[in-house]
């Protein structure tokens, strides 16, 4: 299957600082990618979908200031977390739908970014 | 709002019992249903996608059924190893997802 690669694996940072997360499609193009949030022990709750070349579309309740996304290029988004503060810790997930009509084909998913912020 | 729920919420087994995983959703207008297996601390690998006008899909060991106007997937896996050990997440159309289920195969 497709293969999507999600950079960092994990990260720790100081409160107030920054955090950038990259998501790349390997071997096919993305022109949309999701990404998620999964607190210990719950499941992935969607937090925005990535457009390229567009604006991101934001769930209820995700703070588009906070959660910064970019989707500068077919095979790359990235989610910056701004000034980060503890509850910002959690694992954070990226996702791509594979080649076809967006709402029949499968997800592919990266490795997940732990973050830490101390 | 699609509600997604998994029974059960963990499950321990001994090696080569069948298991049977089941997923609820509130939605049926749903375009597919995608199961994904989980790891500790690593992100999802996907098993099956069952489009909606399908009933059932079958990978090796895995069969995925799925009953759209009754909002339910089922997820069975033949003869468990201690390698299945994980948590089985399901989700209607990609976007929301059920908590999981945690499997524990015993050696």
């Amino acid at each position: 299957g497709a293969v999507v690669s999600q950079h960092p694996s994990w990260v720790i940072c100081k409160s107030g600082t920054s955090v950038k997360i990259e998501c790349r499609s390997l071997d096919f193009q993305a022109t949309t990618m999701f990404w998620y949030r999964q607190f210990p022990k719950q499941s992935l709750m969607l937090m925005a979908t990535s457009n390229e070349g567009s604006k991101a579309t934001y769930e209820q309740g995700v703070e588009k200031d906070k959660f910064l996304i970019n989707h500068a290029s077919l095979t790359l988004s990235t989610l910056t977390v701004t000034s980060a503060h503890p509850e910002d810790s959690s694992f954070y997930i990226c996702s791509a739908p594979g080649q076809g009509a967006l709402e029949s084909t499968e997800a592919f998913f990266g490795q997940g970014t732990r973050l830490t912020v101390v | 709002k699609q509600e997604v729920t998994q029974i059960p919420a963990a499950l321990s087994v001994p090696e080569g019992e069948n298991l049977v995983l089941n997923c609820s959703f509130t939605d049926s207008a749903i375009y597919n249903l995608q199961w994904f297996r989980q790891d500790p601390g690593k992100g999802l690998t996907s098993l099956l996608l069952i489009q909606s006008s399908q009933r059932e899909q079958t990978s090796g060991r895995l069969n995925a059924s799925l009953d759209k106007s009754s909002g339910r997937s089922t997820l069975y896996i033949a003869a468990s190893q201690p390698g299945d050990s994980a948590t089985y997440l399901c989700a209607p159309d990609k976007l929301s997802f059920g908590a999981g289920t945690t499997v524990t195969v015993r050696a």
